[in-house]
């Protein structure tokens, strides 16, 4: 079993749609919780950083981490047709150790 | 600020080839990271340096592989020799340390073995 499972997709949704996009860890020590953002052929750049359980939110964008049941999600509220993109979850233990990535979920926003 | 630099960008080689990729991270980041991306295996890091000093090659796959960072600006990834399955995009990562968690990604090197 992977340390970080995600739904690879593909999501196709509406413009204007709220999304859900969603990560499972088996890891407890992980604390440190991160959504990046990757267009085709770019590589991943960060989109969210969150510390330990809670929401976070910018702008259109809200993270949620839920440590009891190992679950995180990125929401994207108003979708654009600029949101399509892979969406990676990552996470590490310590902000200063490497990041363990999930597999991505490929999401495309339909106009 | 220049992000990070990679080449380069496209790489078509024949099995049992040489390949060296490389990468010169945003000044002033303190760390680096190798990646490899494929449809299969997603994002699977490779190894990652501090100040220049290896830290952790627990994911080079296999003594066919190696890296380099003679300096803080300029770092390589060696393939030698090359196989087919070695194909992927390879991305190069780099990080203050002092920015918890936040990686600056590079665009990839396209590598193709044939």
């Amino acid at each position: 079993q992977k340390e970080v499972e995600q739904d690879p997709g593909p999501l196709s949704v509406p413009e204007g749609a709220i999304v859900s996009l969603n990560c499972t860890y088996s890891n407890s020590a992980f604390q440190y919780f991160m959504w990046y953002r990757q267009y085709s052929r770019k590589g991943p750049e960060l989109l969210m950083y969150t510390y330990s359980s809670g929401n976070k939110e910018d702008g259109r964008f809200t993270a949620q981490v839920d440590k009891s049941s190992k679950y995180i999600s990125l929401f994207i509220r108003d979708s654009q047709p600029s949101d399509s993109a892979t969406y990676l979850c990552a996470m590490t233990p310590g902000g200063n150790e490497k990041l363990t990535f999930g597999t991505g979920t490929r999401l495309t926003i339909i106009p | 600020d220049a992000g990070v630099i990679q080449s380069p960008r496209h790489e078509v080689t024949e099995m049992g080839q040489e390949v060296t990729l490389r990468c010169k991270p945003i000044s002033g980041h303190n760390s680096l990271f190798w990646y490899r991306q494929t449809m299969m295996r997603g994002l699977e890091l490779l190894i990652y340096f501090n100040n220049n000093v290896p830290i952790d090659d627990s994911g080079m796959p296999e003594d066919r592989f190696s890296a380099k960072m003679p300096n803080a600006s300029f770092s390589t990834l060696k393939i030698q020799p090359s196989e087919p399955r070695d194909s992927a995009v390879y991305f190069c990562a780099s990080r203050r340390r002092t920015d918890m968690g936040s990686q600056h990604f590079g665009d990839g090197t396209r590598l193709s073995i044939l």
